[in-house]
């Protein structure tokens, strides 16, 4: 049984960087069938899908064009987990943040969810 | 990229049957069949229901069914229990290559 596991601050400041973990169970960050996706939530823009990492012979990101100047999701193969970071952030930026991961063709499972508030 | 076109709400007594509806295009809905359902509770994950618009993962109640014509994908659910009462979310594969899967705008269900 595949499970995510996330971990991160809650709370950063307008213009400030946050930085989350996705924590990866049951399967492997480099699996050839996989992708591992960071999705977020908010009242204003629903599901709201922001970028993935995948292993297909060499590693490969993909990014929202909302988010692509200032996002970066990378692989950590030793501690099988991959991570969100999210630069320059806005109050617009708050929303609850979830891993999930898409194979092949649906996103199960999904981690627990870390609201981020950006606030001063 | 747009996001697919839910209800806002349905409701429906126990017992009862409601669909939910979820209308795309044919580059993402119409186009192939990847729609899938997450059912999410008040401050849960989603969880999916339904996958390659027909189909229940292990451990999903029969009483979720999905199904698809054209543009629009339905997510039916039968003998209405009190523990559906949640909110409900489709999404597609969509030909744009970024990206690549699109979200409902979600649907709120209430049994009354």
């Amino acid at each position: 049984q595949v499970q995510l596991q996330q971990s991160g601050p809650g709370l950063v400041k307008p213009s400030q960087t946050f930085s989350l973990t996705c924590a990866i169970s049951g399967d492997s960050v480099s699996s050839n069938s996989a992708t591992w996706n960071w999705i977020r939530q908010s009242p204003s823009r629903g599901l709201e899908w922001l970028g993935r990492t995948y292993y297909r012979s060499k590693w490969y990101n993909d990014y929202a064009v909302s988010v692509k100047s200032r996002i970066t999701i990378n692989p950590d193969t030793s501690k099988n987990q991959f991570s969100l970071q999210l630069n320059s952030v806005t109050p617009e930026d708050t929303a609850v943040y979830y891993c999930a991961r898409l194979a092949p063709r649906w996103f199960d499972p999904w981690g627990q969810g870390t609201l981020v508030t950006v606030s001063s | 990229q747009s996001a697919l076109t839910q209800p806002a709400s349905v409701s429906g007594s126990p017992g009862q049957s409601i669909t939910i509806s979820c209308t795309g295009t044919s580059s993402d809905v119409g186009g192939y069949n990847y729609v899938s359902w997450y059912q999410q509770h008040p401050g849960k994950a989603p969880k999916l229901m339904i996958y390659d618009v027909s189909n229940r993962p292990s451990g999903v109640s029969n009483r979720f069914s999905g199904s698809k014509s054209g543009n629009t994908a339905s997510l039916t659910i039968s003998g209405l229990q009190a523990e559906d009462e949640a909110d409900y979310y489709c999404s597609s594969y969509t030909s744009s290559s970024t990206p690549p899967y699109v979200f409902g705008t979600g649907t709120k269900v209430t049994v009354l």
